[in-house]
């Protein structure tokens, strides 16, 4: 198994601009985990899905974020417009219930 | 969710000696999840302890659980440059995962 799959590894972007993060998780895995990881905030949740259906957004930190998970395969994380202050490290996860996460490689966001 | 606490926050060791890490959570748990960060990279999950058990071995990993007094500690032994890294302890009833602060260890070689 390839592992949990993210996309970009890096992107650079204005301010303003819309930026899509993707995530493939590991096939058989029901849940998936969007976090964020800052210095000053450490690795935060901000949503997770449960058989492709949102389960808990409380942790998107406003209405600039959106995610989706459209089937098993796929999921997106999307900020427009994005500012300088989401500039991150977002991180994907994927697991069965009760075992433990695997992370993707991450996509380290720097917005300017 | 419940995030643990970590303890201490950072520890400096020579290759070769062995590093002990200690987690506290709250409220009861299913499990406790112990995670590895390497600088620039993913989580990595090392152990998972389930509640009725006290010890559990991987390779040079010994987690240790203690549910009377909310507690855990990772043994790492013989430790390697490579293990420089952040862990995490997650205690766990239900789904979502709750990260803390971590221990950033370093071993020096």
């Amino acid at each position: 198994d390839a592992g949990v799959i993210q996309s970009p590894r890096h992107e650079v972007t204005e301010m303003g601009q819309e930026v899509t993060l993707r995530c493939k998780p590991i096939s058989g895995h029901d849940y998936l985990f969007w976090y964020r990881q800052t210095m000053m905030r450490g690795l935060e949740l901000l949503i997770y899905f449960n058989n492709n259906v949102p389960i808990d957004d409380s942790g998107m930190p406003e209405d600039r974020f959106s995610a989706k998970m459209p089937n098993a395969s796929f999921s997106t994380l999307k900020i427009q417009p994005s500012e300088p202050r989401d500039s991150a490290v977002y991180f994907c996860a994927s697991n069965r219930q009760a075992y433990g996460y695997t992370f993707g490689s991450g996509t380290r966001l720097t917005v300017v | 969710s419940q995030q643990g606490e970590e303890d201490p926050q950072a520890l400096s060791i020579q290759e070769g000696e062995n590093a002990t890490m200690n987690c506290s959570y709250k409220t009861s748990i299913n499990n406790l999840q112990w995670y590895r960060q390497n600088s620039g990279r993913g989580l990595v999950h090392l152990i998972l302890i389930r509640s009725n058990e006290r010890e559990k071995h991987s390779g040079r990993l010994r987690v240790t659980l203690d549910t009377s007094k909310k507690s855990s500690s990772l043994l790492i032994t013989a430790s390697r440059a490579a293990d420089t890294a952040s862990y995490f302890c997650v205690p766990s009833g239900n789904t979502p995962l709750v990260f803390g602060k971590g221990t950033r260890l370093s071993v020096i070689a």
